[in-house]
């Protein structure tokens, strides 16, 4: 049980396009799910926190514009890189929680972003 | 602030050998500890969490870490490394109340098993 997918698991796209990644939860029901962001050979950074059915919380320094979140239900959230450029080429996991589960977090498998 | 600190950055250990990576937290109450492994281009599998309770906690391919609170610590071990254990290594904290459930990770550890 537990687990949490992310698709597309890979993209490549042309700077100046946008790019929505979707993380799902399959077989539960998440109250809050985190995107982070992974730089090659370093650790998570934590994007951003979403609670179904309202706005994310940003960690300080992610931009919301760049970055928009949507948590439009219990088992889906997204994220959208609005008008990528090579430097926001990284690696992007989702994880998802359960209320009442001792902050256990399921992750996502990741989504390598490439923008040329 | 809370903060967790994986003093390797990397480690080679050989095969059958034994293993500890360590992990030290700043917290001002008791956490919740997590220990996940991340293989090259995927996410992060749980390998085991410290709740409460024995200290001693057991997890899954082999790993057990220990908590102790006096030193701040909570080090992974396995007693015999098997080559499929080379991966990425992260210890993360997170609040035992409160705190909406956010994780702090470490910087990771990266494991080279020498056959």
């Amino acid at each position: 049980g537990a687990v949490v997918s992310q698709h597309p698991s890979r993209v490549i796209c042309k700077s100046g396009t946008s790019v929505k990644i979707e993380c799902r939860s399959l077989d539960f029901q998440a109250t809050t799910m985190f995107w982070y962001r992974q730089f090659p050979k370093k650790s998570l950074m934590l994007m951003a926190t979403s609670n179904e059915g309202s706005k994310a919380t940003y960690e300080q320094g992610v931009e919301k514009d760049k970055f928009l979140i949507n948590h439009a239900s219990l088992t889906l959230s997204t994220l959208t890189v609005t008008s990528a450029h090579p430097e926001d080429s990284s690696f992007y996991i989702c994880s998802a929680s359960i209320s009442g589960k001792n902050n256990e977090q399921f992750f996502g498998p990741g989504t390598r972003l490439t923008v040329l | 602030a809370q903060s967790v600190t994986q003093p390797d950055i990397h480690i080679t250990v050989s095969e059958g050998a034994s293993l500890e990576l360590r992990c030290n937290y700043s917290y001002g109450a008791t956490p919740y500890l997590f220990w996940y492994v991340q293989s090259p281009g995927q996410g992060l599998q749980l390998l085991l969490k410290y709740f409460s309770g024995d200290t001693l906690v057991q997890g899954i391919k082999g790993f057990e870490a220990e908590f102790k609170r006096s030193q701040s610590s909570f080090n992974l071990r396995k007693p015999s490394v098997h080559w499929s254990d080379a991966a990425e290594y992260f210890c993360a904290v997170g609040p035992s109340v409160g705190g909406g459930n956010k994780l702090t990770f470490g910087t990771g550890t990266q494991l080279k098993v020498e056959l």
